[in-house]
């Protein structure tokens, strides 16, 4: 089955500094990529995706970007922080054989 | 575009009572459709799952779901919540069972002694 590493479990950074989440995934190979970021009482809203290497599909307008360097990696980054941008951010993967896999995920404060 | 739409924000219900969350959604076709449960600062754990067939799922701790296409409803139940269930859970509706999933807003339970 797979299994999905997310760190850090929590952060905390100042407005305008850089970010960079970090999401590997075991057990699968060719995996669909997900990040999603969870606001209190808004759910989970789905900010990228990536069906390969390279392939990244933004879903929404906003100060984050990801990238898909390798297969089983994926990494949320932003070069200068928002307060908005706080909130739990999840990564997830997805393929034919088990479905979707959540991680853990990283709780982010900007101060 | 797929929507769901999850109405109650907040559930309180007593230990051992019987528990229904409502999930209803939007789709053009037939939706595969899931049920998750988060607990404060974790990640998502699966409970069940419907893409086809019998329309009453059974999933993990005791819970189920009953698929209805007439009322685009996905309801989550449970005969006698324990208070380890106290958590937020999720509904979800997806093209298949493993691309991109569109979540509802989430309905918050709360276990009373």
């Amino acid at each position: 089955s797979q299994t999905i590493h997310q760190w850090p479990a929590t952060l905390v950074q100042p407005v305008g500094s850089p970010l960079s989440l970090e999401c590997t995934v075991e057990g699968t190979s060719n995996p669909n990529l997900y990040w999603y970021r969870q606001a209190a009482g808004r759910g989970l809203q789905l900010l990228f995706y990536s069906v390969g290497i390279g392939q990244i599909s933004s879903e929404v307008p906003q100060n984050l970007s990801a990238s898909r360097p390798q297969d089983r990696q994926f990494i949320l980054s932003s070069k200068k922080l928002l307060l908005s941008d706080s909130g739990f951010y999840l990564c997830a993967c997805s393929d034919s054989n088990y479905g979707y896999t959540f991680g853990s995920g990283t709780r982010l404060t900007v101060v | 575009a797929q929507s769901v739409t999850q109405p109650d924000i907040h559930i309180t219900v007593s230990e051992g009572a019987s528990l229904e969350l409502r999930c209803n959604y939007s789709y053009g076709a037939t939706p595969y459709l899931f049920w998750y449960v988060q607990s404060p600062g974790q990640g998502l754990q699966l409970l069940l799952k419907y893409f086809s067939g019998d329309t009453l799922v059974q999933g993990i701790k005791g819970f189920e779901a009953e698929f209805k296409r007439s009322q685009s409803s996905f309801n989550l139940r449970k005969p006698s919540v324990h208070w380890s269930d106290a958590a937020e859970y999720f509904c979800a509706v997806g093209a298949t069972g493993f691309q991109k999933l569109v979540f509802g807003t989430g309905t918050r339970l709360l276990v009373s002694p």
